[in-house]
């Protein structure tokens, strides 16, 4: 089975500042998907940015971006420019490719909750 | 485009009884999941349909969960005899399809109180 693991509880940052959230994953899945989401307050969960284990490129969206290390089985988020806006939970999440053996579940870490100060 | 909704919102209810959580997916997404989360938790996966059936239900923890989605829609998740353990947020999610390249939109949760 996978196993996710976010070992920061707990991140602050200042706005305009830049701050990384860790994750580590387990897996002997050769290929897969890596997701962080951001869970405000109002509970919905918002999908962040997703990254291809088959891509050796790192997935970038706008201030969002992530350093996926496959060997190491390491996957953080670093965001830039930090704005109030940002403050929330955020979770490290995992999907097998192979949905026919492994399903199509979402395997999520135990999360990061992350204060921007002003 | 509307969302996945769900309702209610909040639901308080005593031990020992029966609960019924609605989930409203997107229009026209054929796969559809539901997750358990405790607090200060992540979500844990509890069942996944593909249309009408039940593909993977391997996340329900005993046989008083249970989940419908009769025709190919709205899906109500069913608890009985509610435990104060059961106490969570559950959230729905679809997606177009059960691929692992579609994006799961998730739902604001029902958070479940049993006292």
């Amino acid at each position: 089975a996978q196993t996710v693991t976010q070992s920061q509880p707990e991140m602050s940052v200042q706005e305009a500042e830049t701050v990384t959230l860790s994750c580590t994953y387990d897996t002997s899945e050769s290929d897969y998907y890596l997701f962080w989401y951001k869970q405000p307050p109002s509970r919905q969960m918002i999908l962040v940015i997703r990254q291809e284990a088959y891509k050796q490129q790192n997935a970038t969206e706008n201030r969002f971006s992530v350093n996926f290390q496959k060997a190491a089985k390491s996957f953080s988020l670093k965001i830039s420019d930090s704005q109030l806006g940002d403050a929330a939970m955020y979770f490290c999440a995992y999907r097998s490719a192979f949905v026919e053996t492994s399903g199509s579940r979402l395997t999520f870490g135990e999360g990061t909750q992350l204060t921007v100060n002003p | 485009g509307a969302g996945v909704s769900q309702t209610p919102s909040n639901k308080v209810t005593e031990k020992g009884k029966y609960v019924e959580l609605r989930c409203d997916p997107i229009s026209g997404h054929t796969a559809l999941y539901w997750y358990r989360q405790s607090l200060g938790q992540g979500p844990e996966f509890l069942i996944y349909f593909q249309g009408t059936g039940a593909a993977d239900d391997s996340g329900l923890p005993n046989d008083r969960f249970f989940a419908v989605r009769p025709e190919g829609s709205v899906s109500t998740l069913k608890i009985q005899r509610t435990e104060r353990g059961d106490s969570a947020v559950y959230l729905c999610a679809s997606s177009l399809n059960g691929g692992a390249l579609h994006e799961q939109y998730f739902g604001p949760g029902t958070r479940l109180t049993v006292t």
